[in-house]
């Protein structure tokens, strides 16, 4: 039961466009969402985080959006490098004392 | 300060096998974690520990047991290896109980034939 889904396996875009990758979740009781980007033969590296009050974050060329309502968010990149080429994975957990579930990842290729 | 470390980076185990994965971690974190990562699956927690001494289940526990001795050390076990074990294997570390961000190690490759 993957309470945490992003749909796309891969995504690919031109370098200094705008990157959007997507994120499902079934579980309600969710109220803390991050996003972990990893590169091959390394462990996943934290970028960015968003709580449940709030519908956007953003932090330097990165923005994270919430919709609760639909349960979705996204994570966009602008404008897009070719050093942002990874697989990013989106995460959430139902509280600070709760396991964290993620998504299954989508891979990022950005083209120069 | 090395981060998360974990050893070996690969292994290869026979069906029946035995094998312990160490994870260390010199950031003085409380909390550290086992989890599995296979094709299209994402990232599932084994095991888990909120502190030196204690131990809990994860989402897919069966087959696996672990120990937390030393509170910078956090040690996965298989006692008899099946091939669907076959995995990446990520060990993560976290703060404590006021932070959600977990800290990675760059993950063990795991086949069992």
């Amino acid at each position: 039961d993957q309470q945490v889904k992003q749909n796309s396996p891969s995504l690919s875009v031109q370098e200094g466009r705008i990157s959007i990758l997507n994120c499902d979740y079934t579980n309600s009781m969710f109220d803390y969402f991050l996003w972990y980007k990893k590169y091959p033969a390394e462990g996943p590296t934290f970028l960015i985080s968003i709580s449940s009050i709030k519908d956007k974050n953003e932090d330097g060329r990165f923005t994270v959006f919430l919709n609760k309502s639909a349960k979705h968010l996204s994570l966009h990149i602008v404008p897009s490098q070719p050093g942002d080429s990874a697989v990013y994975f989106c995460a959430a957990s139902e509280d600070i004392n709760n396991d964290m579930r993620f998504g299954a990842g989508t891979r990022l290729t950005v083209k120069p | 300060n090395a981060g998360v470390t974990q050893t070996p980076k690969f292994r290869v185990l026979k069906t029946g096998q035995s094998m312990t994965l160490l994870c260390a971690q010199d950031m003085n974190h409380e909390y550290m974690y086992w989890y599995r990562q296979d094709p299209g699956m994402g990232l599932r927690l084994i095991h888990y520990s909120v502190g030196e001494g204690t131990t809990a289940k994860g989402e897919v526990p069966d087959g696996y047991n672990v120990s937390r001795l030393k509170k910078q050390n956090f040690l996965l076990g298989l006692e008899s290896a099946a091939p669907s074990q076959t995995s990446v294997y990520f060990c993560a570390s976290r703060p404590g109980s006021y932070s959600y961000e977990q800290y990675f190690g760059p993950g063990t490759r795991l086949t069992v034939t």
